[in-house]
């Protein structure tokens, strides 16, 4: 079965440094997120991709974070200045191109620690 | 504003026990509704979820829930819980002009043998 693959698993930094996050959707989906999980609060969505362009952000998705889809199959999130409050779980989700009703599969995550 | 509470941060259930796990939601219009499993150390896993139609809407592992409109509630149930059952549990809702999930805040369910 598909899946969404993340890598790398973990990832520690020192503050203010860049990182990129990389996501793998599943090969026949059209649409991508990026959510995250603080320690212990709940899942939140940090922004939605289609076609090449954000369709979708939070308040959350600042200019420190940016997506990019650099070929056909990597979607990346970019932290450009890490801070310690950017420690958290990154999920990458993605979905088919049908409705807002099709069902978004996650990854299984990158754990990002800032220092 | 949307919004989804789990009322329990934990329940605990005997293996073969019926289990219930408890979600309400706020949103303007029409829920999309989601159950999601996360298991340690691992993503997010769909078990179902509730567009339309029938309120009773089965999953994955035997899990269904009940959709109802008069309560705002989307309880998860399973008639008899496994030891293997016992994860995280996350209740999303979304709405019909965005596919941005908001979630609730987790219930642990421990399956004791």
């Amino acid at each position: 079965e598909p899946e969404v693959t993340q890598t790398p698993s973990h990832q520690v930094t020192q503050m203010g440094q860049e990182v990129i996050l990389r996501c793998v959707p599943i090969s026949n989906h059209l649409y991508f997120y990026w959510y995250r999980q603080i320690l212990g609060q709940k899942v939140e969505f940090l922004v939605s991709f289609y076609n090449n362009e954000i369709s979708e952000k939070s308040e959350i998705f600042d200019d420190q974070f940016s997506v990019e889809r650099p070929d056909g199959s990597n979607f990346t999130l970019k932290i450009r200045s890490t801070k310690l409050e950017d420690s958290a779980m990154y999920f990458c989700a993605s979905r088919t191109g049908g409705p807002f009703t099709d069902t978004q599969y996650f990854g299984p995550g990158t754990r990002l620690t800032v220092l | 504003a949307q919004s989804v509470a789990q009322p329990e941060d934990q329940v605990n259930v005997a293996e073969g026990n019926p289990l219930t796990v408890k979600c309400t939601y706020s949103v303007s219009g029409n829920p999309y509704l989601f159950w999601y499993v996360q298991y340690p150390n691992r993503g997010l896993q769909f078990l179902l979820k509730y567009i339309t139609g029938d309120n009773l809407v089965k999953g994955s592992y035997g899990f269904e829930a009940e959709f109802n409109k008069s309560q705002t509630s989307f309880h998860l149930k399973k008639p008899s819980a496994l030891v293997s059952d016992s994860a995280l549990y996350f209740c999303a809702v979304s709405r019909h002009n965005t596919d941005k999930l908001i979630f609730g805040t987790g219930t642990r369910l421990q399956v004791f043998p």
